[in-house]
Formats: structure tokens, sequence, C-alpha cells
């Protein structure tokens, strides 16, 4: 069974750092492109960054392009995004997801999110 | 950037009834790179349809989903209490990915 588990979310000020973890289970992480999808409270869904199942090619939403790092570590089946210069509009829930690798790349298995509050 | 539209915004319906979605894309998607996602409150989202008509693993048959070109509909043929939830449509053929606003089914 496919499980991806978020973490590194909280309360950070304006301006700040806060680096998220998709810890992924029941699949060969090695093998499937990975993103990060963002949902601020009461609002739709928001693609933020995908990297491929290498890691050798990343994508970001021009949202957060420059401020955002996606990256993996294959060894440690786990997921990172790296979350620079912090500001209110970032506040969401950042889901981690898998990639199918079937016709094209939609998000087909996805993590439970977790809270990240921009605020002083 | 191609912008997903759905409508209704809201749909309010019966257990039993059927349901009727649309998503209309701002250019043609290509390959019908479209995908149907659910979601239920404090839930993540679950993947329906891909490829604008095929059902995701474990999807019962009474979602269906059709179209081409810039025109989608996701379709329940009849709603079972389970299926009250907000419906997102994807467009990932092109850059960025994009998704609806959202159409939430609710009980009448």
């Amino acid at each position: 069974e496919v499980q991806l588990l978020e973490s590194g979310g909280g309360l950070v000020q304006p301006g700040g750092s806060l680096r998220l973890s998709c810890a992924a289970s029941g699949f060969t992480f090695s093998s499937y492109a990975m993103s990060w999808v963002r949902q601020a409270p009461g609002k739709g869904l928001e693609w933020v960054s995908s990297i491929r199942d290498s890691g050798g090619d990343t994508y970001y939403a021009d949202s957060v392009k420059g401020r955002f790092t996606v990256s993996r570590d294959n060894s440690r089946n786990t997921l990172y995004l790296q979350m620079n210069s912090l500001r209110a509009e970032d506040t969401a829930v950042y889901y981690c997801a898998k990639f199918s690798n079937v016709a094209g790349w939609y998000e087909d298995h996805w993590g439970q999110g977790t809270l990240v509050t921009v605020s002083s | 950037e191609i912008v997903l539209t759905q409508s209704p915004g809201t749909l309010s319906l019966s257990p039993g009834e059927r349901a009727t979605l649309s998503c209309r894309a701002s250019q043609s998607v290509r390959s019908n790179y479209l995908a149907w996602y659910q979601q239920k409150p404090g839930q993540a989202p679950r993947l329906l349809i891909y490829g604008a008509s095929s059902r995701a693993t474990g999807i019962p048959d009474r979602f269906s989903g059709s179209g081409s070109g810039t025109d989608f509909t996701l379709t329940i043929s009849r709603l079972e209490p389970e299926d009250f939830a907000v419906y997102y449509c994807q467009q990932y053929i092109s850059s960025p990915r994009t998704f609806g606003q959202g159409t939430k089914v609710e009980i009448k």
C-alpha cells in the first residue's frame, strides 16, 4: 500500500524558512516523479513543485520560483521542500503526491498534508 | 497557462440522483490529459479519473468521465451518501499544471 507522510509544518514568521519532508513507502520511490501541491484555508488546489524520479529535473510554480527548492533522497525514500522567504500567502496545507508512470504525470496518491502558517 | 473553469460552483442534489459536473479549459487539453479528484473535508484529494475517461484503481463505476479538447464532464450516475464532496479537475499536459476552482456537491 502506498503511504506518504508529510512532516515539518508549523508556524513561521514572514521572511522565515521551513523544510517539509515526505516519507514514502509501499512503492519503489526512486522510480517515480513526485510533486508538492498546496491548499490555502478554504481555497482550491495549487500545484507548487515537481521533481523527476532521479532528481535531475525540477519544476516550480511562478509563485514560489526562487524561494522554494524541491529535492529528494532516494536512499531514504524521502521528498523535501525547502521553503525560504516565506510570505503570508504561502499559508496552506502542503500535500506531497506521487505521480503515475502511466500516460502522463498526474497525482495518483496523496499524503494527508502538513499545515504551514506564515504569520507574525 | 491553461485556465480551467468548473461549473456549477455548487450542486445541490439528493442521494440516488445523477450529478453532472463540467470543466472547461481556456485552450485545448491535448492528449486528453485531464484528471478529476474528489476531496472530503479534512482529507487529501483522491484520484477518480485520469486521461479524461479512465477510472483510477478502486473507483466505483458510477463515476465516469468524458470529453475532449476544451470541454470535459464528470458524471456520477447515482449519488451515494459518501459522494457528497468537492470535485476538482486538473490538466497535466501543460506547465504550469492547473486545477479548476472546484464544484461542491451537497445534499439537498
